[in-house]
């Protein structure tokens, strides 16, 4: 089984501040990671693929297989960077599990 | 521009109708994906179709069945809603890989179909 989690709901910081958003998951194989967000209003999309290795909009991710993570970070958080943000799992048969989300919220 | 179109964006039904929600998608991909999204717990897996009539339960399939007549067309069936179906539902599609090099491999989703069911 495959599981994805996402352990803070909410995280609120200033404009400029860095951001980090946790993602921990579980999966007996080889995964490929992603993170989504979904901006108010709008559709969820993709923010970027582990195996792009690309930063997008500022946003870098590293998988460590060792601690079975995916965070998100950003070195300084923007308005328009407040959103949902889902990291997701996608198995060697290619079912995709999301974890639970997270809302950033950046203050100005 | 790819597209994953849901044919109602608010729907509100009675406890025990059934319901059908509808989705096309035009990228010619094998995949396509029913969650549930509920503040608080995330996108849920309903079902899951890697090809024409081919389904796979995800985490949450009980009150839910699904069709796949066409591979553009993924159908979600409430056999009989209640209150707690209330929900915002997703569709999404993706292509079929067994190789992580492949490029473009990621979901794309609809709009979201906002369920009420009184």
């Amino acid at each position: 089984a495959q599981r994805v989690t996402q352990p803070e709901k909410l995280l609120s910081v200033f404009k400029g501040a860095p951001v980090e958003l946790k993602c921990n998951y579980s999966y007996s194989g080889s995964p490929e990671l992603f993170w989504y967000v979904q901006y108010s209003r709008q559709r969820l999309q993709l923010l970027l693929r582990h195996i792009s290795r690309e930063s997008i909009k500022g946003f870098t991710a590293d998988l460590n297989k060792g601690e079975t993570s995916f965070h998100l970070k950003k070195p300084f958080a923007q308005e328009e960077d407040s959103a949902m943000y889902y990291c997701a799992l996608r198995a060697a048969g290619n079912k995709l599990t999301f974890g639970g989300g997270t809302r950033v919220l950046v203050k100005p | 521009d790819v597209k994953v179109t849901q044919s109602s964006r608010y729907l509100v039904k009675r406890t025990g109708e059934k319901v059908f929600l509808e989705c096309v998608q035009d990228m010619d991909h094998e995949n396509m994906f029913w969650y549930r999204q509920d503040p608080g717990l995330g996108l849920r897996l309903i079902y899951f179709s890697y090809d024409v009539k081919m389904k796979e339960k995800g985490d949450i399939p009980e009150g839910y069945s699904v069709s796949r007549e066409k591979k553009e067309r993924f159908s979600l069936i409430l056999e009989s809603a209640s209150t707690n179906q209330t929900s915002m539902y997703l569709c999404a599609s993706s292509l079929r890989s067994f190789d992580r090099r492949t490029p473009n491999t990621e979901a794309f989703f609809g709009q979201g179909t906002r369920l009420t069911v009184v």
